[in-house]
């Protein structure tokens, strides 16, 4: 039963670059919530996608966009980014609307370095 | 508003010692649901446990354990006999309201050695 898959693992970018991060949900879920991890801190929530819609957004700018297709995979786009985007974005996956409350199944991220 | 906060950064302790990781919280809803993760350095969130504001009992899985108390807004996680393999950063995160996300803690680094 595959987990989360995420791709690349890491990143290299310079600033002012765009980029753009993928996520295979757990075999089963349909629900994806994407958060970013810099060094040394907790989780930030980013957005969350069921439906192929996005249901929710953290407090990131417009910079921070995303994509659910019909196979429940997803993709986060960052644009004109900035060093301080440097972290782990983490994608998770939950089963319907509500699953995420149950606990979500994290990938091992994608280490995204902007010099 | 809605915090966790998580008060140790870093413990470090002899393998087989118990030790016990703090996390208040702070929310002004009846109904939320805190939530305890493991990140070893892989950097993959692995779920331990879940609980809601209505269930207070205190929860035992083998050699972890937790004890939650709404009347000190913490949500505490034991490990009984350390071992090496439970070296990570663990994180306390809660969600209230009607809302989609999780808050988290900063996490503590704990480091069981040998």
């Amino acid at each position: 039963d595959a987990g989360v898959t995420q791709s690349p693992t890491h990143l290299i970018k310079t600033r002012g670059q765009q980029v753009t991060l993928r996520c295979s949900p757990k075999s089963g879920h349909d629900t994806v919530s994407w958060y970013q991890q810099a060094l040394g801190q907790g989780p930030q929530f980013i957005f969350q996608y069921y439906e192929e819609e996005e249901r929710q957004r953290g407090n990131f700018p417009d910079r921070f966009s995303g994509h659910q297709f019909p196979n429940y995979s997803s993709e986060l786009n960052v644009n004109a980014l900035l060093l301080g985007d440097s972290a782990l974005y983490l994608c998770a996956s939950s089963l319907g609307i509500t699953g995420w409350s149950y606990g979500y199944t994290f990938g091992s991220g994608t280490r995204l370095t902007v010099v | 508003a809605q915090k966790v906060t998580q008060a140790q950064t870093e413990i470090s302790v002899v393998e087989k010692e118990d030790v016990t990781l703090d996390c208040v919280y702070e929310t002004r809803d009846t109904t939320y649901y805190l939530f305890w993760y493991k990140q070893p350095p892989s950097g993959e969130l692995v779920f331990l446990i879940r609980r809601n504001s209505f269930d207070e009992q205190n929860e035992i899985s083998g050699r972890y354990s937790w004890n939650f108390q709404k009347s000190t807004s913490s949500f505490n996680f034991t490990i009984t006999a350390s071992q090496v393999v439970d070296s990570a950063v663990y994180f306390c995160a809660l969600n209230a309201g009607n809302n989609r996300k999780l808050i988290w803690g900063l996490g503590t680094s704990l480091a069981v050695n040998p």
